[in-house]
């Protein structure tokens, strides 16, 4: 069956313009996180969704990071004013819910120069 | 302090060695995760656990709660098991990685 797919894969901005990055999640999974990842670095946790609602969004950095999950399937990661050092590669994981193994997305790299 | 810290940061190993990997969490946890990423950045989960031991082929993780610390063991390691391994700890509702072991196998 197919896995979790995030698009684009790769996307190269601006400073200051504002990005949206997709997920879709295995069918049926509840739980949908999103991470990012700088280079050299572990992924670090930004938000974790139950169904439609964002159950703990402590990790987002700031107030210029968004996500939703309107119908509790596909989720988009918002990102207003990019800033250069919000490049990294954004990876989106899903999970039956929240107690099993979570199964990655392949990851968007952003870019802002 | 990084909650989860692994190490090696960097290991090299011919084939054929019997290779480890530590990683050290200071929270409380529910579960922790193994993880390979592969360049290019794709993530594979290897292995759930909350105790005791797993193994998958060529590959054993294990667990001691009380010391807060797991081990990944690949044994007749091979090139391509050449890939970057993640220690992840579930932590409430979100999980917190470690910075990774970059392992290279040569032939």
């Amino acid at each position: 069956g197919a896995g979790v797919s995030q698009t684009p894969s790769n996307k190269v901005t601006e400073k200051g313009k504002y990005v949206e990055l997709r997920c879709d999640p295995i069918s049926g999974h509840t739980a949908l996180y999103w991470y990012r990842q700088s280079l050299g670095q572990g992924p670090e946790f930004l938000i974790y969704f139950q169904g439609t609602g964002a159950a703990d969004d402590s990790g987002l950095p700031n107030d210029r990071f968004f996500a939703v999950r309107p119908e509790g399937s596909v989720s988009t990661l918002k990102i207003q004013r990019t800033e250069r050092g919000d490049s990294a590669v954004y990876l989106c994981a899903s999970s039956l819910n929240s107690l099993n193994e979570q199964f990655f997305g392949p990851g968007t790299r952003l870019t802002v120069l | 302090k990084n909650e989860v810290e692994q190490s090696p940061q960097n290991l090299t190993a011919q084939e054929g060695e019997f290779i480890t990997i530590n990683c050290s969490y200071s929270v409380g946890i529910s579960a922790l995760h193994w993880l390979q990423q592969h360049p290019g950045g794709g993530i594979v989960s290897l292995f759930m656990l909350s105790s005791g031991k797993k193994k998958h082929g060529r590959l054993i993780a294990t667990i001691n709660i009380q010391e807060k610390h797991s081990s990944l063991h690949i044994t007749a390691s091979h090139p391509r098991d050449s890939a970057v391994y993640i220690c992840a700890v579930r932590w409430y509702n979100d999980m917190r990685f470690g910075a990774g072991t970059r392992l290279t196998v040569k032939p």
